[in-house]
């Protein structure tokens, strides 16, 4: 089983703060993608990773792909309350089996406080 | 260009019935994937479409099941319906590569009486 452990599970924070969530598995991904997600809505794509050791910035967003394609990290820089909402991982892997599959950490639910 | 549409937004069914979701994928995307979200077991893959054949299935039962048409739009039907599957239904759509990035629908919400 291709389990993707996400943590923290809740963050809660006051404007200004940074924060890192991470994503952590035992298996090997060929991808991995960063959603945020509000309430009520779809996953909206943050950024997509395939190589080991990438790293991705997104103005205030950092994106990091382990060297050994099994872990991944998001560093938020100077938080806002524009930030609050649900942040998932998800894992693709190559493969007849794995065809339009994505393995999804449990997410974390971030609130920052103005 | 347009983005992933899921019609309807909002489904309320009674235990026993049956329901239809549809999910217009993004133009030139042939690759639809299905997936169930729920507070507690959160995002879980459902099945995936690719040019009208299933090429990957979750571990549901039977009672769900998919369908996707020549212009790449897909449905989902759920028959049967438990109180268990009350959940936001979320289609992604993708160009069909093992790794290409997913993008997702508004999701449909179903609510089982």
């Amino acid at each position: 089983t291709q389990l993707l452990e996400q943590s923290p599970q809740f963050l809660s924070i006051q404007e200004g703060e940074n924060l890192t969530v991470y994503c952590n598995s035992s298996s090997v991904f060929s991808s991995l993608q960063w959603y945020r997600q509000e309430p009520g809505e779809g996953p909206v794509l943050l950024v997509t990773v395939v190589t080991g050791g990438e790293v991705k910035k997104l103005k205030r967003l950092t994106f990091q792909f382990g060297d050994a394609r099994k872990d991944s990290s998001l560093h938020i820089t100077a938080a806002q309350p524009g930030d609050t909402g649900l942040y998932l991982c998800a894992g693709g892997r190559a493969g007849g089996t794995s065809y339009g599959k994505l393995t999804f950490g449990q997410g974390t639910i971030l609130t920052v406080h103005p | 260009k347009a983005g992933v549409t899921q019609t309807p937004r909002y489904l309320i069914k009674t235990r026993g019935q049956q329901v239809t979701l549809s999910c217009s994928p993004i133009s030139g995307h042939r690759s639809v994937s299905w997936y169930q979200q729920t507070p507690g077991q959160g995002l879980q893959f459902l099945f995936e479409y690719f040019s009208e054949t299933q090429r990957n299935k979750g571990n549901f039962p039977g009672r769900f099941s998919g369908r996707q048409f020549s212009n790449s739009r897909s449905e989902m039907n759920v028959s049967t319906l438990e109180l268990g599957d009350s959940a936001l239904y979320l289609c992604a759509s993708s160009s069909g590569g093992a790794t290409d990035t997913q993008y997702f629908g508004p999701g449909t919400r179903l609510t089982v009486l």
